[in-house]
């Protein structure tokens, strides 16, 4: 049973460019959730998705950022025009349960650089 | 406004010594919780989990954690750390109703010889 896979592991793009994060949840899991961790800091929520429903995006800047999870493929986190305070590690969780709190399975994460 | 906090960002054990990690929370209800240890370039992997039932809760690895209500608290414990302990350890409380994580900002533990 694979566990919540990322790709790319690590991704590096030049300021200005687009940067496509992927993330396939666990087998029979429907929940996504996407967070990033800054240097030196813990992680941060982004956005809770469902399939092709976003529940939750509090934690998404309000510009260059969008999350997707269709209803087939993985869920795509999307940062347009890059700038260097965007380098990040971003990792996606995923949960089998809706309604309330359960154990999240997280990824390996992406090692964004912006350079 | 939940938090959680981790009072200690950094903490150096000798190998064989016992290790206790802090974790206090701020939520009106009974919240769900968490500890997770990520290795350098990893991802996190989940230890221990408490939702309810006895405060007393057992983990992978040889860790436990003890949810105290009045004290607001879910410290991590081991009775004797090995070299392989050294890692990066996030305490979270799973305390909304969609399941959003909130995660302390982590403690950082060395093992020395």
């Amino acid at each position: 049973n694979a566990g919540v896979m990322q790709n790319p592991r690590h991704l590096v793009r030049r300021r200005g460019q687009e940067a496509r994060l992927r993330c396939s949840p666990m087998k029979g899991h429907s929940h996504v959730y996407w967070y990033r961790q800054l240097p030196e800091e813990g992680l941060k929520f982004m956005v809770y998705l469902q399939k092709e429903n976003i529940i939750d995006e509090s934690g998404m800047p309000k510009e260059r950022f969008s999350a997707e999870f269709p209803k087939e493929g993985p869920s795509i986190l999307r940062i347009q025009q890059v700038v260097r305070g965007d380098s990040a590690a971003y990792f996606c969780a995923s949960s089998p349960l809706a309604g309330g709190p359960d154990t999240q399975y997280f990824g390996p994460g992406t090692r964004l650089t912006v350079l | 406004a939940q938090s959680v906090t981790q009072p200690d960002i950094h903490i150096t054990v000798s190998e064989g010594a016992s290790l206790e990690l802090r974790c206090n929370y701020s939520y009106g209800a009974t919240p769900y919780l968490f500890w997770y240890v990520q290795s350098p370039g990893q991802g996190l992997q989940l230890l221990l989990k408490y939702f309810s039932g006895d405060t007393l809760v057992q983990g992978i690895k040889g860790f436990e954690a003890e949810f105290k209500r009045s004290q607001s608290s879910f410290n991590l414990r081991k009775p004797s750390v090995h070299w392989s302990d050294a890692a990066e350890y996030f305490c979270a409380v799973g305390a909304d109703s969609w399941g959003k994580f909130q995660f302390g900002a982590g403690t950082q533990v060395v093992v020395t010889p």
